[in-house]
């Protein structure tokens, strides 16, 4: 079975442009989160959706925003990019919306600013 | 306000020796603990996780943690360490709140010596 697929791969942008990254869910999960994982550093989370809702907001800008589709896909969008929003962002999903379930993390996208 | 706290940065060991990771957390409510480990440039795949069912856990690769209350503890550790193990180690811990969402420790990384 696939996992929790994520694309790109890889990105470079320039300061000030925006960015989205696409993640899908292992197949029959239908929560998607997203965290941020600067180097040296653990992921931060940014945003879990659950059945298209948000249900959990990190302590990230507006700038940062994200929606889920109706077959439980997710984006990721950054608007206003800076250079320190270069990172590997993980895309992790769960069977449902409870804390206690396993969540399994996609290969992550790598952004690099310049 | 949930924290984890990693303690050493860096871990090195020999191969076959004793593996230890050190992790502390801090919950207002019976937390919900993970290990999840990251291989160079790839996503995080879970180790082991305790959700109040027993406090020692057992994992994949041989790993094994012991959760303890009275010590707000939840190590890591492996009998026999082996090359492969060789790699950045993440506690994590999550409450169950609204905001589902797992607060990372800052990791360790785990060197093992031939």
């Amino acid at each position: 079975d696939a996992g929790v697929t994520q694309s790109p791969t890889h990105l470079i942008k320039t300061r000030g442009q925006q960015v989205t990254l696409r993640c899908s869910p292992i197949s029959g999960h239908k929560s998607v989160s997203w965290y941020q994982q600067v180097l040296g550093q653990g992921p931060q989370f940014i945003f879990q959706y659950y059945e298209k809702e948000e249900r959990g907001r990190g302590n990230f800008p507006d700038r940062f925003s994200a929606r889920q589709f109706p077959n439980y896909s997710s984006e990721l969008n950054v608007n206003a990019l800076l250079l320190g929003d270069s990172a590997l962002y993980l895309c992790a999903s769960s069977l449902g919306g409870s804390t206690g379930n396993t969540i399994y993390f996609g290969e992550g996208s790598w952004l690099t600013v310049v | 306000a949930q924290s984890v706290t990693q303690l050493g940065s860096h871990v090195s060991v020999s191969e076959g020796a004793l593996v230890l990771l050190r992790c502390n957390y801090s919950s207002s409510v019976p937390p919900y603990l993970f290990w999840y480990v990251q291989y160079p440039n790839q996503g995080l795949q879970l180790l082991l996780k305790y959700t109040s069912a027993a406090t020692l856990v057992k994992g994949i690769n041989g790993f094994e943690a012991e959760f303890k209350k009275s010590e707000t503890s939840f190590h890591l550790t492996k009998p026999s360490a082996h090359m492969s193990d060789a790699a950045e180690y993440f506690c994590a811990v999550s409450e169950d709140t609204g905001r589902r969402a797992l607060t990372f420790g800052s990791g360790t990384r785990l060197q093992v010596q031939p």
